[in-house]
């Protein structure tokens, strides 16, 4: 049973675009939401995570909005680039269960021209 | 920042063989790595969890005596694929925690591509 559920599969969107990526949980343990980004053949590399404690994240074009309350957190790609083409995954884990992330299933993200 | 080396990044083998996987924590201690598997356009799946001095935890549905792990020091942590066998043929990615109380977080490594032949 997935722990995070992330949706869309899949994004098309145009250079200088938004990619919104939505990630739901349901254990409220959760404390720690990372963002990572995959591109093929390579490991996932962390991008941007927030904590329960704020609502909102900004690293450059990349944003965290996370809702506590609606146990939901999403990723904004502001300005998308062809270089952001890759697999986005959402995350959960907390720390007294060993550390375990659980991850969404993925959202793999075109960005056209 | 810290940073897990992974090696090999790939890897042929052919059918029956062992390959050891081994996955270095470079500029910090890691008491607890991860190993992950990955098949084609699907999300990582946690294998078990390795722990520094002790036996690893295995995910339920994983087989422990084809894939043994060995976390014998503070920085090292390898992954044997035993009696490999073209099912086995899979991304393989660790990572390690960083970090301690609130601020922890996760690297990882860049994976290994093993082909089973």
């Amino acid at each position: 049973q997935q722990q995070v559920k992330q949706s869309p599969q899949s994004l098309i969107v145009q250079k200088g675009g938004i990619s919104i990526i939505n990630c739901a949980y349901e254990n409220t343990a959760f404390d720690y939401f990372p963002w990572y980004q995959q591109f093929p053949g390579k490991g996932p590399a962390l991008l941007i995570a927030i904590r329960p404690d704020v609502s909102e994240k900004k690293e450059g074009r990349f944003t965290i909005s996370f809702n506590k309350s609606a146990k939901q957190f999403s990723l904004h790609i502001m300005d998308s680039q062809p270089g952001d083409s890759a697999t986005y995954f959402c995350a959960a884990s907390m720390a007294d269960s060993w550390g375990k992330l659980q991850f969404g299933a993925g959202t793999q993200v075109v960005v056209t021209p | 920042g810290a940073v897990v080396s992974q090696h090999p990044s790939w890897v042929i083998c052919k059918s029956g063989t062992s390959v050891k996987i081994e996955c270095r924590s470079l500029d910090f201690q890691a008491t607890t790595m991860f190993w992950y598997r990955q098949f084609p356009k699907q999300s990582l799946m946690l294998m078990a969890t390795s722990n520094e001095g002790s036996k690893a935890t295995y995910e339920q549905g994983v087989e422990k005596d084809k894939f043994l792990i060995n976390h014998a020091s503070l920085t090292l942590s390898t992954l044997t694929v035993t009696s490999a066998h073209p099912e086995d043929s899979s991304f393989y990615i660790c990572s390690a925690i960083t970090g301690q109380g609130i601020t922890y977080g996760y690297t990882f490594g860049s994976g290994t591509r093993l082909t089973v032949v």
